[in-house]
């Protein structure tokens, strides 16, 4: 059983849509991570949560701690935010990042 | 400067062949680590270094060896690798451990022949 578990694994939508994506966790954990990971190779760290919300130009990040749940959502959507979106969370006293298995997402013109 | 940078992009090896992939940074963070990615796979943590002393390692196989000659630099010695060991490595590096935000280099993709 995975420690993390992320949905939709694959989502399509129009430019100008707003999107959300999904991450639920199973463990007790220090921090949340949300990553996006462009074709290619590179991963950038959006947002590092620990409660409540976090908000960066058009991203939003939230999580609920007792709900073991946390949603990244998109604005606005463009192209240029078709990536890889990865959810991990840090294991209270593990010293490791548990990842999910990413929703790939791709914003059509 | 907020770069993780990675050498070389690509590597292609044989399965006697000895490289080594690099990394560095220069913000003065005192954890860095290694991942493998797969395609279409999340990335799996390899080896983390803390103050330069290897904190973690996720029982990865010893033809992977890794090396941080100061609180900069990272190395990753491959040995004797197989076919399965293609992927793409990848470096990061934190201020404190795993719960501080991690910088990622672009990545080594690795092709053993």
């Amino acid at each position: 059983k995975n420690e993390v578990e992320q949905s939709p694994q694959n989502l399509t939508a129009q430019e100008g849509e707003f999107i959300t994506i999904n991450c639920s966790y199973s463990v007790g954990i220090s921090a949340l991570h949300w990553l996006q990971q462009h074709p290619g190779g590179g991963i950038v760290s959006l947002f590092m949560l620990s409660s409540g919300k976090k908000k960066h130009g058009r991203l939003i990040a939230t999580i609920n701690i007792q709900e073991k749940h946390s949603s990244l959502h998109i604005t606005a959507s463009h192209p240029r935010d078709s990536a890889v979106y990865i959810c991990a969370v840090d294991q209270t006293g593990a010293n490791n990042l548990f990842f999910g298995t990413g929703t790939r997402l791709t914003v059509i013109p | 400067d907020t770069e993780v940078t990675q050498t070389p992009k690509h590597l292609v090896m044989g399965m006697t062949n000895k490289k080594s992939l690099k990394c560095e940074q220069h913000m003065g963070h005192r954890a860095m680590y290694w991942y493998k990615q797969k395609a279409k796979k999340p990335p799996e943590l390899m080896f983390v270094y803390s103050y330069e002393k290897l904190s973690i390692n996720e029982s990865v196989p010893s033809r992977f060896s890794p090396e941080c000659p100061n609180s900069s630099l990272l190395n990753l010695h491959l040995h004797a690798l197989q076919p399965e060991d293609s992927a793409l490595y990848l470096c990061a590096s934190s201020w404190g451990g795993p719960a501080d935000t991690q910088y990622f280099g672009p990545g080594t993709r690795l092709t053993v022949l």
